[in-house]
Order: C-alpha cells, then sequence, then structure tokens
C-alpha cells in the first residue's frame, strides 16, 4: 500500500525566494511519484512526474522535484518564487499497476 | 482532443436524493478514478477501476457505487445524498505508459 505525507499545510515565501514543498511517501514497491498543481476552482495540473532513471525530475514553470530513496522523499523545489506560483500543491505516489494517491496539499503564499 | 469529461459541473441535491455523475475520457486509458476533493482533506480515492469490468474500493467508498460501463466510461451514483457528501468531486484516468493522472474540470455539489 502506499501513502503521502506532506510537510505543512501552508507554506508562505517572499516572492524572488526559494520555494521548498516537502513530501514523504511510503510504498511497499518502487513507486511513481508526482506533483500537481491545482489554481483556485479549476482541476489539477502535472507538474513533474518521477517513474525510473534520473532521481532530479525537472517539470514546468521552473519547478523540480529530487527522488531521494533513503530518505524516501520527494520535496518539490523553484528557484524563484513569481506570484503567479500562488496556488495549492499536490504530492502523490503510486505503485505500478496501482491506483494514485494523493497527499493532503500545500497551500502556497507568495509574499510581495 | 477533449481529455476528461466530467458532468455536470455543479448539482444541488437534497438530503436522500439520488443522483450519477458521469465521466468519459477519450485518451484510450485503462484505469479510472473517482475522486473527492475536501478542505484540508487533499484528494481522498472513493473508488478506481484498473480496466474495463473491474473496480475496486479506495479510502472513502461508503455511500457511493460505480460503474465502468465501457472503457471510456465510469460513473458515480450517490443513492441517498447526505450533507457529508457535499464536496467537489473530481474524475481522472491514467494508463501504464503515462502514468500520471489526467484530470477533468470536477463537479461541486452540495447536498443539502
Amino acid at each position: 500500500a502506499q501513502s503521502v505525507t506532506q510537510l505543512g499545510s501552508h507554506v508562505s515565501v517572499s516572492e524572488g525566494a526559494l520555494v521548498l514543498l516537502r513530501c514523504n511517501y511510503s510504498s511497499s514497491v518502487p513507486p511513481y511519484l508526482f506533483w500537481y498543481v491545482q489554481y483556485p476552482n479549476q482541476g489539477l495540473q502535472l507538474l513533474l512526474k518521477y517513474t525510473t532513471g534520473a532521481t532530479l525530475v525537472k517539470g514546468i514553470n521552473g519547478f523540480e522535484a529530487e527522488f531521494k530513496k533513503s530518505e524516501t522523499s520527494f520535496h518539490l523545489t523553484k528557484p524563484s518564487a513569481h506570484m503567479s506560483d500562488a496556488a495549492e500543491y499536490f504530492c502523490a505516489v503510486s505503485g505500478r499497476d496501482d491506483k494514485i494517491i494523493f497527499g493532503k496539499g500545500t497551500r502556497l503564499h507568495i509574499l510581495p | 482532443n477533449a481529455g476528461v469529461t466530467q458532468t455536470p459541473k455543479f448539482q444541488v441535491l437534497k438530503t436522500g436524493q439520488s443522483m450519477t455523475l458521469q465521466c468519459a475520457q477519450d485518451m484510450n486509458h485503462n484505469s479510472m478514478y473517482w475522486y473527492r476533493q475536501d478542505p484540508g482533506m487533499g484528494l481522498r480515492l472513493i473508488y478506481y477501476s484498473a480496466s474495463e469490468g473491474t473496480t475496486d474500493k479506495g479510502e472513502v467508498p461508503n455511500g457511493y457505487n460505480v460503474s465502468r460501463l465501457n472503457k471510456r466510461e465510469f460513473s458515480l451514483r450517490l443513492e441517498s445524498a447526505a450533507p457529508s457528501q457535499t464536496s467537489v468531486y473530481f474524475c481522472a484516468s491514467s494508463d501504464l505508459l503515462g502514468p500520471e493522472a489526467f484530470f477533468g474540470q470536477g463537479t461541486r455539489l452540495t447536498v443539502v
């Protein structure tokens, strides 16, 4: 079975500062890992995914995440926050041939 | 290319009424999902279908039934709606070749 823990339901950063959103997972099999973003009153959009291979994954809008098996983590980062990054971010995990389980989400606030 | 289409977008029900949420995908995906999203709870899996003709319970299946009508369509039925089922419902689909989930725009359901 898989599970996801996102640390911090709300994170605030200043515009131009580093964004770091934390995600830890539990999986009994090699995981697939995902980050999604949700803007107000919209559906979910995939930011990036890890399946196999390179552990540093680059996504859209300048975001990236690193799969660390030893730490069971998949933290999301962006070097410089922009006002348009304000949204809710969800980490998700699945095993191969298995359902996708989501974390509770982290709302990112960007301070001017 | 429509992707995942959900109907209706909004619905208000009275306690005890029934209704079916419809979902269709045109990406030839094998797996389909129904999630509900509540503030602070993230996306919780209601039901999952790995392929046509199969369905499995997720984290919060009570009060819901599903039908995988064919490869394209996966419906969610509330037999006797309760106020606790007030939520935003998302349908999604995925495929092993992906394997990320693609989401519909959601159905905002209010039970009064």
